[in-house]
């Protein structure tokens, strides 16, 4: 058990639609970081947060935002879906200087 | 630019049987090395982690790696595995920074 939660754990959604995921980080942990993992594949990097500023991104589009609250509660937000935003998206929170990260059970998309 | 590669898809083996998953990292500066487990419809699991020091790592579930900067690996074996070590391996990397990259993942699959 990480601490670490993630909502909704599955959804559904169609191509242009927008999605909120959700994520609750264990507490005293000051970074968040989100996760795309394909089908089949390693997760993948889309962005960090710290201190609910943006502190790095990997190669993902625009439309894939993020915030960070101070009460360690972080959202993902993805506009103009495609289908191959179809996908497990995973959080990880950990301190500072990111040696370790916790991951959340995941929130599984499906976009038709 | 960094990079993890988790050189077999898939490993089947026998229940009792000895294990190593492979794991090889290209990076210019240290890193700390990571493996994960994910079982099915599951987040990720640390199994162990090296930062420095002992290269020799000893993580839950019985599992070791050791880091080997001259090969540039960082394989993880079991001396005698389990059914229920049945899941997706994942060896990650990262520098420090905010970016953690992660391998394409191992399927063990123990058989009785």
């Amino acid at each position: 058990e990480t601490g670490v939660t993630q909502s909704p754990t599955h959804l559904i959604k169609t191509r242009g639609q927008q999605v909120t995921l959700r994520c609750s980080s264990q507490s005293g942990h000051n970074t968040v970081s989100w996760y795309q993992q394909a089908l089949g594949q390693g997760p993948q990097f889309i962005f960090q947060y710290y201190r609910e500023e943006e502190n790095g991104r990997g190669n993902f589009p625009p439309r894939f935002s993020g915030l960070q609250f101070p009460n360690y509660s972080s959202e993902l937000n993805v506009n103009a879906l495609e289908l191959d935003d179809s996908a497990l998206y995973l959080c990880a929170s950990g301190t500072g200087n990111q040696e370790t990260q916790y991951f959340g059970p995941g929130t599984r998309l499906l976009v038709l | 630019a960094q990079s993890v590669t988790q050189l077999d898809s898939q490993v089947p083996v026998f229940e009792e049987a000895p294990v190593e998953l492979r794991c090889n990292y290209s990076s210019s500066v240290s890193v700390y090395l990571f493996w994960y487990v994910q079982y099915p419809n599951q987040g990720l699991q640390l199994l162990l982690k090296y930062l420095s020091g002992s290269t020799l790592v000893k993580g839950i579930n019985g599992f070791e790696a050791e880091f080997n900067k001259s090969q540039t690996s960082f394989h993880l074996r079991k001396p005698s595995v389990h059914i229920s070590d049945t899941a997706e391996y994942f060896c990650a990397a990262h520098t420090g920074g905010f970016k953690t990259i992660f391998g394409a993942g191992t399927r063990l699959f123990v058989k009785a």
